[in-house]
């Protein structure tokens, strides 16, 4: 079964440093998405991304973050400066296009540690 | 405002039935989800109700809306070991890709 892939799994980086999570998204989906969850929260909503632009983002994704479709497989977010509080789990996930029936299938996530 | 609600911890004998539940406050939201997290693992969608139904069954899977009072359940029949996962409701409040997610909750099968 086709499946998201995000490397790494776990990264720990120090504050003020810039990280990029990496995601490869299933090869016929065209929506795109990160999502996160900080330790014992909900998982939020981050920003979705098609036809190579941001169609929505939330409040978290702020002018630190960026999201980038480099070439045509790997989807990427960015934080450029970071911060304690970006210690989370960051979830990439696709979609063939947008609706329930045809569901969003998720990558095992990429637990990220600022210290 | 959008807000999903979910206990956070179940625990449930193998072979007994789970319910999961979840509140949720967004009555824009036509459709409403059920994913499961392994561990290690990512998202898995398990099933998803329109807001128009009031039951959804799919195998060992019953899920029952409430739209009245917002309140929607997952009903594990005959619990497995492989089940104990965390089981997140997720509401998609006028946007698909945007989905609101709970806290989880966290289902524990003991033999």
């Amino acid at each position: 079964e086709p499946e998201v892939t995000q490397t790494p799994s776990h990264q720990v980086t120090q504050m003020g440093q810039e990280v990029i999570l990496r995601c490869v998204p299933i090869s016929n989906h065209l929506y795109f998405y990160w999502y996160r969850q900080i330790l014992g929260q909900k998982v939020e909503f981050l920003v979705s991304f098609y036809n190579n632009e941001i169609s929505e983002k939330s409040e978290i994704f702020d002018d630190q973050f960026s999201v980038e479709r480099p070439d045509g497989s790997n989807f990427t977010l960015k934080i450029r400066s970071t911060k304690l509080e970006d210690s989370a789990m960051y979830f990439c996930a696709s979609s063939e296009a947008t609706g329930p029936s045809y569901g969003y299938t998720f990558g095992s996530g990429t637990r990220l540690t600022v210290v | 405002g959008e807000d999903v609600e979910q206990s956070l911890f179940l625990s449930v004998r193998e072979g007994d039935s789970s319910v999961i539940n979840c509140t949720y406050t967004d009555s824009s939201s036509t459709y409403l989800y059920w994913y499961k997290q392994e561990p290690g693992a990512g998202l898995q969608l398990l099933t998803y109700i329109f807001s128009n139904m009031d039951m959804k069954q799919d195998q060992r899977l019953t899920v029952l809306l409430n739209k009245k009072d917002k309140h929607l359940s997952l009903r594990i029949a005959d619990t497995q070991t492989g089940d104990s996962a965390i089981y997140f409701c997720a509401e998609a409040p006028g946007s698909w890709g945007k989905l609101q997610f709970g806290a989880g909750t966290q289902v524990v099968v003991t033999p």
